[in-house]
């Protein structure tokens, strides 16, 4: 069974970016989507996008595009998710999630990272 | 974009009772592609439901999903303490124009 690790917490202040790191183990990776969803304080959770590290071509919600790169390391089993020009809304646990089925964007997240905190503040 | 909405806000029971939670979409959910997660203060979501109503490896037969097109159910057939929690509904099928792998707003279940 896969399991995910996620980076530390981080402190940033607004204007700046992050980058978030997603480390598989356990099982394939090439072969699954790895997503990034979001969690406000006391909020519910937020799609951001994903990719197939084997296709390399992410995925991104609309609201997203332009700000957040999601990319993948084929020989460190690792997934990651650059979020830019941070701002106080921004501040939130980032949570990667692995798609049960491989080969497809489209399927229930099955295995979850442990999140990351991430907080805006200048 | 498919937009899911859960009632209730809020669901109080007594242990042993039933819950039943709702997720209504928008539009559509193409081919049944609809899960249900559980959150428990502090962790990461966990699968409960795929496909609408199969279970994930290790979930309780209490828990049971129904439902397909626009409704769908949970139901917590016996409620248990450890089942205090929010429960999240979201939609992963391909739709035409694009497809966000969006999540309803929750519903978080109380024990009396």
């Amino acid at each position: 069974q896969v399991q995910l690790v996620q980076s530390g917490a981080e402190v940033k202040e607004p204007g700046s970016s992050v980058k978030v790191s997603c480390k598989a183990s356990g099982g394939s990776f090439m072969n699954y989507a790895f997503n990034w969803v979001r969690q406000a304080p006391g909020q519910g959770l937020e799609w951001m996008g994903g990719i197939i590290p084997i296709f390399g071509t992410p995925n991104y919600a609309q609201k997203f595009q332009g700000r957040v790169t999601i990319t993948a390391g084929e020989f460190t089993n690792t997934a990651y998710m650059d979020l830019s020009s941070l701002r106080s809304a921004d501040s939130a646990t980032y949570f990667c999630a692995k798609v049960a089925v491989a080969g497809t964007y489209y399927g229930a997240f099955d295995v979850w990272g442990q999140g990351t905190v991430v907080t805006v503040s200048s | 974009e498919i937009a899911l909405t859960q009632s209730p806000g809020t669901l109080s029971l007594s242990p042993g009772e039933r819950a039943t939670l709702s997720c209504r979409a928008s539009q559509s959910v193409s081919g049944s592609s609809l899960a249900w997660y559980q959150q428990k203060p502090g962790q990461a979501p966990r699968l409960l439901i795929y496909g609408a109503s199969s279970r994930a490896t290790g979930i309780p037969d209490r828990f049971s999903g129904s439902g397909s097109g626009t409704d769908f159910t949970l139901t917590i057939s016996r409620l248990e303490p450890e089942d205090v929690a929010v429960y999240y509904c979201q939609q992963y099928g391909q739709q035409y124009g694009g497809s966000p792998r969006t999540f309803g707003q929750g519903t978080k279940v109380e024990i009396k």
